[in-house]
This record gives structure tokens, C-alpha cells and sequence, in this order.
């Protein structure tokens, strides 16, 4: 168990409101990645992040930022919330160069 | 650009019976990893199997297999003996090794396990 934790695990919320979805770590691994799945496209990255501060832009940046200013935290926001981006948000930590990326328990956001 | 992509949105297969669920990728890079990970109703993202490129030999993981073909860039996953339990999307991945380290997901194959 690699310790990581989303919150919500549920959001409804409403178009042009901001969004924050939370992913928390209890061990100090320096890679950390959000993803979005919708059908048909699978798991496409948003933004990942290699350390404190350190972050940059996946395959489906537009509409979202994030943040990292602990090594445990990583904080993925939509700004102003777009039906197009309901979906289910996944966060995972990568622990070494080798090793399979472990997932949080996901995230389904769902914009009216 | 690396891209992994998975040819089959749904497969079938009886249960007791063999399925292969196809994979390919594409990179220039010549040692990395690939990834199999099943996704049952829970959302739960759960780890298969895992090949290493620099080894020659197919992975294997009790009713789980890959047959690992570096040349043609393909990774298939093999699962013998299919069980009701297996029935779930199955996601391949490769990550990328080095810089980044990203983790690269191919579009998934939902199977049907028929009892």
C-alpha cells in the first residue's frame, strides 16, 4: 500500500465554479501524476509533478493548474468548471525509475 | 511521441477458457518498462504484471502472462483459466525512463468473463 489518498471521492458541483481535488501521500516519493478517464480515451495525463514546486503539463492541460508545495500534497483545480470536464480523476505516485505507478482511489466529479 | 495502443475496446471469453488482450507502443527508447493493470467496478486500479525491456523473458504472474515481442513493440496479455473475477478494463502502460517518468495508458479493453 503505497499510502495515497483522494479527497472527495465524490463532487457534484456547478459550471463556472472552482474545483479542487486533493491527493495525499504518507511517504516522501517525488513523483506524482493526475490523470482523467473518460470512455474511450482511457487514462490521459493532466499535469504531473517531479518535487516540490516542480510541476508541468500532461496531454490535457487546458482548464486546470496544480500545485505542490509539500511533498506529500499535490492539489489539481479546475478554475472555472466546464461539463466537458466531468469525469473520474485518478491521482498516482511513481516510487522508483522501475516500479508500476500506484493509484489513489479516484475521484468522480461531475459538473451540471 | 511515445503512444501505447490498445486495438480491442471489448473483448468476451468463456470462463475456463484462454483470452489474449492486445498491446502495442511505440518509442525509441530501448530499455523501459510496460505495465498491465486491471481495473475491476471499483474503480480500483490494480497492478497485473510488469515487463522490463532489457529481459528477454516473457513475465509471468499465475494465470497471467505476456508474451513480449520488443522488435514489433507489442505486449500482450495472456490470461489462462479465465474466472468470473477476472471480468474488468484491462489498461496497458509504459512509462517513460527517464526524465520525466511519466506513465503513458493505452485506451483499455473491457472483458466479459461468460459463465
Amino acid at each position: 500500500d503505497a499510502g495515497i489518498t483522494q479527497s472527495p471521492r465524490h463532487k457534484v458541483t456547478e459550471t463556472g465554479t472552482p474545483v479542487t481535488l486533493r491527493c495525499h501521500q504518507t511517504e516522501n516519493h517525488r513523483y506524482m501524476y493526475w490523470y482523467r478517464q473518460d470512455p474511450g480515451h482511457g487514462l490521459r495525463l493532466i499535469h504531473y509533478s517531479y518535487g516540490v514546486k516542480d510541476t508541468d503539463k500532461g496531454e490535457v492541460s487546458d482548464g486546470y493548474s496544480v500545485s505542490r508545495s509539500k511533498t506529500e500534497d499535490f492539489l489539481l483545480t479546475l478554475e472555472s468548471a466546464t461539463s466537458s470536464q466531468t469525469s473520474v480523476y485518478f491521482c498516482a505516485i511513481g516510487t522508483g525509475p522501475g516500479t508500476e505507478a500506484f493509484f489513489g482511489q479516484g475521484t468522480r466529479l461531475t459538473v451540471v | 511521441a511515445q503512444t501505447v495502443t490498445q486495438s480491442q475496446p471489448e473483448m468476451s471469453v468463456q470462463e475456463a477458457e484462454t483470452v489474449t488482450l492486445s498491446c502495442t507502443y511505440d518509442t525509441s527508447e530501448s530499455d523501459y518498462y510496460l505495465f498491465w493493470y486491471k481495473q475491476p467496478p471499483s474503480r480500483q486500479m490494480i497492478l497485473v504484471i510488469r515487463q522490463e525491456a532489457y529481459k528477454q523473458q516473457n513475465a509471468t504472474e499465475n494465470r497471467f502472462s505476456v508474451n513480449f515481442q520488443k522488435a514489433a513493440k507489442s505486449f500482450s496479455l495472456k490470461i489462462s483459466d479465465s474466472q468470473l473475477g477476472d471480468a474488468a478494463m484491462y489498461f496497458c502502460a509504459y512509462r517513460i525512463p527517464s526524465g520525466t517518468y511519466k506513465y503513458i495508458f493505452g485506451t483499455g479493453t473491457r472483458l466479459k468473463v461468460l459463465a
